[in-house]
């Protein structure tokens, strides 16, 4: 079957502007969380949502911020960007939604902020 | 907040060699996972461990979680050059979000 899917792969934005990543999960999969991944930070967890509801979030400005639509696919924006927002950001999506097992991970999408 | 400290941030090893990277939780963790991502790749599940003291095996790999559930680590026998990357230790908090280590990143020198 399909794995996570992210859109976009790779995009360049400037400083101030705002950017709206998405990823689709594995089909039947209700829950997708959010990773910021740097060289110096490793993996930062952004939020988790399930079934349309945010169940957890990380320790990030209110700038991030995210949502999931009924069909699972979620959508991640990060408004008035900052260079230090450069970064891959992967989705993970995971079977069973109540008991954190394993994450599948998309291949992420890489923002580069000039 | 729940922290998950991974060490050490970096080894490089001569082909054949062994490598251990370690996780340690000032906390009791309900669990903990393995996860490997390859240069330029997105990490990838490679355990759960779950019981104190736990031991599993996949091949070269051995992952051990220690008897109070609060350190874990991996273990490769005989790297090879396939064995490069960053593996991650993962640990779900009291909240049930997943907490990752810094990770360990691993070169192998042919």
């Amino acid at each position: 079957k399909a794995g996570v899917t992210q859109t976009p792969r790779y995009l360049i934005k400037t400083r101030g502007q705002q950017v709206t990543l998405s990823c689709s999960p594995i089909s039947g999969h209700r829950s997708v969380s959010w990773y910021q991944q740097t060289p110096g930070q490793g993996l930062q967890f952004l939020f988790e949502y399930f079934s349309e509801t945010q169940r957890n979030k990380g320790n990030f400005p209110g700038r991030f911020s995210g949502r999931q639509f009924s069909n699972s696919r979620s959508e991640m924006n990060v408004s008035t960007l900052e260079l230090g927002d450069s970064a891959l950001y992967l989705c993970a999506s995971v079977g069973r939604g109540t008991v954190p097992g394993e994450l599948f991970f998309g291949e992420g999408s890489r923002l580069t902020v000039l | 907040g729940q922290q998950v400290m991974q060490i050490p941030q970096y080894q490089h090893v001569q082909e054949g060699e062994d490598f251990t990277t370690y996780c340690n939780s000032s906390t009791t963790l309900s669990n903990i996972q393995w996860y490997k991502q390859r240069p330029g790749g997105h990490p990838v599940f490679l355990i759960q461990l779950v019981k104190s003291g736990e031991v599993k095996k996949q091949k070269r790999l051995t992952f051990q979680f220690g008897e109070a559930k609060k350190n874990s680590s991996l273990h490769i026998t005989a790297t090879q050059t396939t064995d490069v990357g960053t593996y991650f230790c993962a640990a779900a908090s009291n909240t049930g979000k997943l907490i990752f280590g810094q990770g360990t990143t691993l070169q192998v020198k042919p």
